[in-house]
């Protein structure tokens, strides 16, 4: 149980160019997901917090016109990386958690972003 | 702010030996205490600890939290190659579940 998907799993893109990044919970809802990025041999950065039928709490520092998130129902988050830069090639991770009343989270495997 | 601080950062042993990675912690509205498991991918799930001096035991892993000093140590016994991977301690507060994740302890197991 507690399965989160992502897709892609990798993607290359042109600079300037618009990628989107879906996370799924499979077997459960998630009324709360987090979208984190992760850099080599660094620990998760948290980027957002996402909330379902409601707007993204962004960390400090993330540009919220830039990375949009849209967390449309309790099974899927996406997160949409708008004219994507070099400097935007990265691990991004998600992760969804079941409930209020805890902080467990299940990651989904990541998505490897690399902007030409 | 919230801040959870990892020791050591890196550590490599040999199998069969024991390890004890260590997570500190300052946090407002504590609520619990987690251990995952990074290897090539995404985080897994390891424990939850909420409650001070109960130990959380799977296979050759365990955990403690002491909520008084404010840490919690993963235990790995008779290591294996396969647990050579990344460790990363978070901390949840009640506000919006979010959780504060420490920089991690590298352990790298040698055959």
């Amino acid at each position: 149980g507690a399965v989160v998907s992502q897709h892609p799993s990798r993607v290359i893109c042109k600079s300037g160019t618009s990628v989107k990044i879906e996370c799924r919970s499979l077997d459960f809802q998630a009324t709360t997901m987090f979208w984190y990025r992760q850099f080599p041999k660094q620990s998760l950065m948290l980027m957002a917090t996402s909330n379902e039928g409601s707007k993204a709490t962004y960390e400090q520092g993330v540009e919220k016109d830039k990375f949009l998130i849209n967390h449309a129902s309790l099974t899927l988050s996406t997160l949409t990386v708008t004219s994507a830069h070099p400097e935007d090639s990265s691990f991004y991770i998600c992760s969804a958690q079941p409930g209020e009343a805890t902080n467990t989270q299940y990651f989904g495997p990541g998505t490897r972003l690399t902007v030409l | 702010e919230d801040k959870v601080v990892q020791s050591p950062l890196s550590l490599v042993v040999h199998e069969g030996d024991t390890v004890t990675l260590n997570c500190s912690y300052e946090v407002t509205n504590f609520r619990s205490l987690l251990w995952y498991k990074q290897e090539k991918k995404a985080p897994t799930f390891l424990f939850m600890l909420t409650s001070s001096g109960i130990e959380k035991k799977s296979g050759r892993l365990s955990s403690i939290l002491d909520k008084k000093e404010l840490f919690s140590i993963l235990n790995i016994t008779a290591t294996q190659t396969g647990d050579s991977a990344i460790y990363l301690c978070a901390v949840g507060n009640t506000n919006a579940g979010k959780s504060t994740f420490g920089d991690g302890t590298t352990l790298t197991v040698k055959p």
